[in-house]
């Protein structure tokens, strides 16, 4: 049983671009919330998506947006690159209405913005 | 105030010791409370949760949560090398309609058990 994978591992960007991260759920998982981890910090939400919408937004900015597909994947993209983005990008899956707290996470995508 | 307090350590043990992670929090809406580990440039990995207060064991970890204080607790018996990484605790409310809102953390406390 596959757990959450995550694309691309790394990358390395340049500030005012754009990026786009990948998240495959955990089988069974309709679910996926997406987290921003700085250096020596615990994770910070982002936002979640549930049946191709977003659910619930954390305290970001609108640079920050999502999409979830069909098939439950999902991407987040982040616009107009600061180098404060540079981070460790979580996404995390779960199933909706039983035992939804119970958040499962992928690898991570590490971000550098320079 | 943040809404989750854990002290960053690092917090060096020997090896076989008993160690004890705390969290406070301040929000009282919240109802679920996990423990993630997560090693060095991975991903948290779900170790236990806790709905409301009481204890739950599983193996060599105990977890604790205490409403009243707002305080919750993580206990490695016979700690391993292994078991040195960062331990994050984590809180979720959880509403009436169902479903749930993304986890609130910790910062992690940096555990090391040394040989």
């Amino acid at each position: 049983d596959a757990g959450v994978t995550q694309s691309p591992t790394h990358l390395i960007k340049t500030r005012g671009q754009q990026v786009t991260l990948r998240c495959s759920p955990k089988s069974g998982h309709d679910t996926v919330s997406w987290y921003q981890q700085a250096l020596g910090q615990g994770p910070q939400f982002i936002f979640q998506y549930y049946e191709e919408e977003e659910r619930q937004r954390g305290n970001f900015p609108d640079r920050f947006s999502g999409h979830q597909f069909p098939n439950y994947s999902s991407e987040l993209n982040v616009n107009a690159l600061l180098l404060g983005d540079s981070a460790l990008y979580l996404c995390a899956s779960s199933f909706l209405g039983r035992n939804s707290y119970e958040q499962y996470f992928g690898p991570g995508t590490r971000l550098t913005v320079t | 105030q943040k809404e989750v307090e854990q002290d960053p350590g690092p917090l060096s043990v020997p090896e076989g010791a008993i160690v004890s992670l705390n969290c406070t929090y301040s929000n009282s809406a919240f109802q679920y409370f996990m423990w993630y580990r997560q090693y060095s440039r991975k991903g948290p990995e779900l170790l236990m949760y806790t709905y409301s207060s009481g204890n739950k064991e599983d193996g060599r970890f105990t977890a604790q949560v205490d409403k009243s204080s707002k305080y919750i607790s993580l206990f490695i018996r016979d700690s391993q090398p292994s078991d040195s990484a960062t331990y994050l605790c984590a809180m979720i409310p959880m509403y009436s309609g169902g479903g749930a809102d993304g986890l609130t953390f910790g910062k992690g406390t940096h555990l090391i058990i040394q040989p």
